[in-house]
């Protein structure tokens, strides 16, 4: 079974820029969140896709958007990026909205994003 | 807001002995989980052990205990015998119906051979 992969692992933009991420869920899983881990700190939601629908989210503005997939894959855009948007951005994945299922995460190795 | 507290920032263990880490956790909620989570310098976050809210039996996976107070909101995590393998950040977490994470600090455990 393959776990979950996000690219690109690094990568360095600049201030007003525009980023996508990318998630590429667990097999079997159909639920996708994502996490911004700033450095030191514990990861913070972001929000959670399932079917495709957004399903929750956290205390981000709306430039953080994102989509997921038919095969239940999954992006983070941020636009107009900030200095305070340099983070690790960590994808899981789950199965189900609700039930014991949908409490065990998966999670990727992140991506590390450094805005100057 | 619902935090989770770690209040050790770093703890240290000799190999092969036992450490506990500590965490407190608010919530308005009667259904919840409770996790801990380890990560590693290669930074993907591993599920270590989790707790259901409503099983009064604390969990237990091989090395790695926890110890769940729920009237006292404290979910604490011991490791036995310690390995070299073991040294990495760890986390607190608690999912509830929003089936979102809330994390804590973090924890930075080192084993000292």
């Amino acid at each position: 079974e393959t776990g979950v992969t996000q690219s690109p692992t690094h990568l360095i933009k600049t201030r007003g820029q525009q980023v996508t991420l990318r998630c590429s869920s667990q097999s079997g899983h159909n639920t996708v969140s994502w996490y911004q881990q700033a450095l030191g700190q514990g990861p913070q939601f972001i929000f959670q896709y399932y079917r495709e629908e957004e399903n929750g989210r956290g205390n981000f503005p709306p430039r953080f958007s994102g989509l997921q997939f038919p095969n239940y894959s999954s992006e983070l855009n941020v636009n107009a990026l900030e200095l305070d948007d340099s983070a690790l951005y960590l994808c899981a994945s789950s199965f189900g909205d609700r039930g014991p299922g949908a409490n065990v995460l998966t999670f990727g190795a992140g991506s590390r994003l450094t805005v100057l | 807001a619902q935090t989770v507290t770690q209040s050790q920032p770093e703890m240290s263990v000799q190999e092969a002995e036992t450490v506990t880490l500590s965490c407190t956790y608010d919530t308005s909620e009667s259904d919840y989980y409770l996790f801990w989570y380890k990560q590693p310098p290669s930074r993907q976050m591993i599920l270590v052990i989790r707790q259901e809210a409503y099983k009064q039996q604390n969990a237990t996976e091989n090395r790695f205990s926890v110890n769940f107070q729920k009237a006292a909101k404290s979910f604490s995590l011991k490791i036995s015998d310690s390995q070299l393998g073991d040294a990495a950040m760890y986390f607190c977490a608690r999912s509830g119906s929003a089936r979102q994470l809330t994390f804590g600090s973090g924890t930075q455990l080192t084993v000292l051979p």
